[in-house]
């Protein structure tokens, strides 16, 4: 099975800008949760998407949102960009509720100017 | 709330030898899993082992295993015979039992001497 791919990989945006991730998870993954990682704030979860509802939510402003579609793939979007929102994002796809597992995707590198 | 702390920011071990990574954690849930994920430079994250909290038994992968102690709410890392490749950053990881929301730790930085 291919593994969890996001897209793109590297991304620079300005200030104010806006900015949306993609997530594909492994084919027959239901789960799909972000993750936001800094050397300052470590890895943090942002949301989780479960049949296209968002099941969890962490400790992040309403600039942040997502989405996932019937196929699973989800999006992530970013508005009124902020140089604090520079940091590695992480994407993980599981089969579904209760699982004990997750797989990560290889991020995608955000860089706010 | 969940909290997971790695007390250990750096590492380094000898090439053949044996390391352990600490990690400790605190929740009030019965029902929950640990986890070892090992990010390399290439910054993919790769799940090392899992620790189911119901199950008494510690887990074994190879040359990993991990030691957990659910009254201490401890689970450390025990790496043998070290390899180069295992030169990476460790994160230790809390997922309760309803949700697949992780909470890390900080990560502990390994490094493999030859």
């Amino acid at each position: 099975k291919a593994g969890v791919t996001q897209t793109p990989r590297y991304l620079i945006k300005t200030r104010g800008q806006q900015v949306t991730l993609s997530c594909s998870p492994i084919s027959g993954h239901r789960s799909v949760s972000w993750y936001q990682q800094t050397p300052g704030q470590g890895l943090q979860f942002l949301f989780e998407y479960f049949s296209e509802t968002q099941r969890n939510k962490g400790n992040f402003p309403g600039r942040f949102s997502g989405r996932q579609f019937s196929n699973s793939r989800s999006e992530m979007n970013v508005s009124t960009l902020e140089l604090g929102d520079s940091a590695l994002y992480l994407c993980a796809s599981s089969p579904g509720q209760k699982y004990n597992e997750q797989f990560f995707g290889p991020g995608t590198r955000l860089t706010v100017l | 709330a969940q909290t997971v702390t790695q007390s250990q920011p750096e590492m380094s071990v000898q090439e053949a030898e044996t390391v352990t990574l600490s990690c400790t954690y605190d929740t009030s849930e019965s029902d929950y899993y640990l986890f070892w994920y090992k990010q390399p430079p290439s910054r993919q994250m790769i799940l090392v082992i899992r620790q189911e909290a119901y199950k008494q038994q510690n887990a074994t992968e190879n040359r990993f295993s991990v030691n957990f102690q659910k009254a201490a709410k401890s689970f450390s890392l025990k790496i043998s015979d070290s390899q180069l490749g295992d030169a990476a950053m460790y994160f230790c990881a809390y997922r309760g039992g309803a949700t697949n929301k992780l909470i890390f730790g900080t990560g502990t930085l390994l490094a493999v001497q030859p």
